[in-house]
């Protein structure tokens, strides 16, 4: 059974950072892109980043990008969000997804979310 | 960035009842569209990708389709558990966008 297990949200003030990860089980960790997604209290989803299967291409969405690194470990089968320099519009519910096989940006698992609230 | 219009924003129909959702992409997408399902307090799951196709075990009554940048979700019957939001999402180019969901609610 597949499952992506995320960890590491909290309450952090303005300007402090997190690191989110997300466990993966059940698939072979290395063969898949994998995301984040975040949604906001009461909003809409956004795509936040993707890596390749090898961590060699990796792209962000424009608000997080050179605050946010993202990463993954094939050996562990862990994906992990650097969190820096944090803004209250960074609140969010964080969701780490799958890649399809055939559509690698189209996400068929996603964990249960982790909550990150930036406040002072 | 590409845009993504959804409409409605909420669509009140009874169980059994047919359901047309909208997605309008301020460009071409091809056929690289997506159709997400959200419950209150749950993740998204995955419906359609690539505008047409069923993800494993979605139902036969959710149909995707649409190319360009006009696309539909239908559902045929309404059952109690589709009574939800909905989300496209386009991977046609980056970054990566979703539009502002559809709510289908119990009239």
């Amino acid at each position: 059974e597949v499952q992506l297990v995320e960890s590491g949200g909290g309450l952090v003030q303005p300007g402090g950072s997190l690191r989110l990860s997300c466990a993966a089980s059940g698939f072979t960790f290395s063969s898949y892109w994998m995301t984040w997604v975040r949604q906001a209290p009461g909003k809409g989803l956004e795509w936040v980043a993707s890596i390749k299967q090898d961590g060699s291409d990796k792209y962000y969405v424009d608000s997080v990008k050179g605050r946010f690194t993202l990463s993954r470990d094939n050996t562990k089968n862990s994906l992990s969000l650097q969190m820096n320099s944090l803004r209250a519009e960074d609140t969010a519910v964080y969701y780490c997804a799958r890649g399809l096989r055939a559509a690698v940006t189209s996400f068929d698992y996603w964990g249960q979310g982790t909550l990150v609230t930036v406040s002072s | 960035e590409i845009v993504l219009t959804q409409s409605p924003a909420t669509l009140s129909l009874s169980p059994g009842e047919r359901a047309t959702l909208s997605c309008r992409a301020s460009q071409s997408l091809s056929s690289y569209l997506a159709w997400y399902q959200q419950n209150p307090g749950q993740a998204p799951r995955l419906l359609i990708y690539d505008a047409s196709n069923r993800a494993t075990g979605v139902p036969a009554r959710f149909s995707g389709s649409g190319s360009g940048t006009d696309f539909t979700l239908t559902i045929s019957s309404l059952e109690p558990e589709d009574f939800a939001v909905y989300y496209c999402q386009q991977r046609s180019n980056w970054p990566l966008t979703f539009g502002g969901g559809t709510k289908v609610e119990i009239k």
